[in-house]
């Protein structure tokens, strides 16, 4: 089975502090994703990757960045956070092409007060 | 055409009952289709894959329509645990693992 792990299932923070979000994959997929889940918006991607040190903006990356240091990892960085980003984050990952189904972490839920 | 398309529910339905969704998708070239399944305040979870010639998987069948650009999965006898929200995906094309998730139907399942 696949596993995806997301560091934290709640995190509470405060405005203006930077903020980690760390997402593991053990089934050595080569992409990975970023997504926010808000009432009545569905699922909005935020960032992707497809290999190592690589990087391409979603739908709505802007505030947000991401790091790919090594291909099980893939963390979410919110540089200055503020309360609209009070969401739920949840990350994916998936193998090889597009006709591959992306499988998901637990969730985190995070509050920007 | 907004790229993916669902009819948002909620659907509520007796146990027992049979229950269509259908999903309507706006890239033509688009290859890859599948359906999940998301209980409240819980992740996306794969439900099926969508192939061309439709497929069956125990009481969920889904047919893929590539002509009008329309998916659907049927779920006979539901059952009370089949309350979630159904999410219709697609790939989104060019673009390599990236999948495009509809809003999603609401199915509520009674006694």
């Amino acid at each position: 089975d696949v596993k995806v792990t997301q560091s934290s299932r709640y995190l509470v923070k405060r405005t203006g502090e930077k903020v980690f979000l760390e997402c593991v994959q053990d089934m050595d997929h080569e992409n990975m994703f970023w997504y926010r889940q808000d009432p009545g918006l569905g699922l909005r991607l935020i960032y992707f990757s497809y290999d190592v040190k690589m990087k391409e903006k979603g739908d709505i990356p802007e505030g947000y960045s991401v790091s790919r240091e090594k291909k099980e990892r893939f963390s979410l960085i919110l540089e200055s956070a503020s309360t609209n980003q009070t969401s739920m984050y949840l990350c994916a990952s998936s193998f090889g092409t597009g006709t591959q189904p992306q499988h998901f972490g637990d969730g985190t839920r995070l509050s920007i007060l | 055409r907004k790229e993916v398309e669902q009819d948002p529910g909620p659907f509520n339905v007796p146990e027992g009952a049979t229950v269509a969704f259908n999903c309507t998708y706006s890239n033509s070239a688009s290859q890859s289709f599948f359906w999940y399944r998301q209980d409240c305040r819980k992740e996306p979870k794969l439900l099926m894959s969508v192939y061309s010639s439709g497929n069956e998987d125990g009481r969920f069948t889904a047919q893929l329509n590539r002509a009008s650009q329309y998916i659907s999965l049927l779920i006979r006898d539901s059952k009370l645990s089949d309350s979630a929200t159904y999410l219709c995906v697609v790939n989104r094309r060019g673009s390599q693992g990236n999948l495009i998730f509809g809003k999603g139907t609401k199915l509520s399942v009674k006694p």
